[in-house]
């Protein structure tokens, strides 16, 4: 499975659009991208995925390059509950396909 | 209500004694997964299981076992020889489909003694 690269922090201010950036330049074509977030002590929370297409959601948008190498999700208003843990991760769709985790993006929304 | 139940929420262990958490689903997913998470850390895959009585190991397997007798059970035993199990554990399924959604627990905290 591909691995992804994700910055490791960003902020943003509370009602602002939150765009949270990632890479998986050695993406194949049957790898799914998907979004987690996680806070403090809990299991992660699914987001959103895509295969190519952009994605939208009650709760975010994805947008995914053409040659699908990086892609971005957008909080299109954050709010201080929205300051957690980040994850993008690629997942094939093959036999003994398994999920790989980064340290994610830890997003924290200001006042 | 449908989702993945971990129990217990938090344990402790003495060392040298082995523990086993608990993972139930009643989603009919076919694929579960554990995780192991380290403070300020990403999450690292222990073990795997795509169907019932198969499992593979994953990126940290060392001093972990499973066993995968039932598709809605994936118990994780933590052995002693586990030399630093002290750790948030998390258990996630998914429905061996294509661009499924993988669904998470709540999580388990194992802390030695």
């Amino acid at each position: 499975d591909a691995k992804t690269t994700q910055p490791p922090s960003m902020d943003c201010a509370e009602g602002r659009a939150a765009n949270l950036p990632c890479n998986h330049s050695t993406i194949s074509g049957n790898e799914y991208v998907y979004w987690y977030r996680q806070i403090h002590s809990q299991g992660p929370q699914y987001i959103i995925h895509g295969l190519k297409n952009n994605e939208t959601n009650e709760m975010a948008s994805l947008i995914i390059t053409e040659d699908r190498k990086s892609s971005t999700l957008i909080l299109p208003h954050a709010t201080l509950r929205d300051t957690a843990v980040y994850y993008c991760i690629v997942r094939s769709t093959g036999a003994n396909s398994k999920l790989t985790f980064g340290k994610g993006i830890t997003l924290s929304v200001r006042p | 209500d449908g989702g993945i139940t971990q129990s217990p929420k938090y344990l402790f262990r003495k060392e040298g004694q082995n523990v086993t958490l608990s993972c139930e689903q009643n989603l009919n997913h076919d694929a579960m997964y554990w995780y192991r998470q380290d403070p300020g850390q990403g999450l690292r895959l222990i073990y795997y299981s795509q169907i019932v009585n198969d499992f593979q190991k994953g990126d940290i397997a060392e001093g972990y076992s499973v066993s995968r007798e039932k598709k809605e059970s994936f118990p994780l035993t933590v052995t002693s020889a586990q030399k630093n199990p002290t750790a948030f554990y998390l258990c996630a399924s998914q429905q061996d489909h294509s661009g499924n959604t993988i669904y998470f627990g709540e999580g388990s905290w194992l802390t030695v003694v």
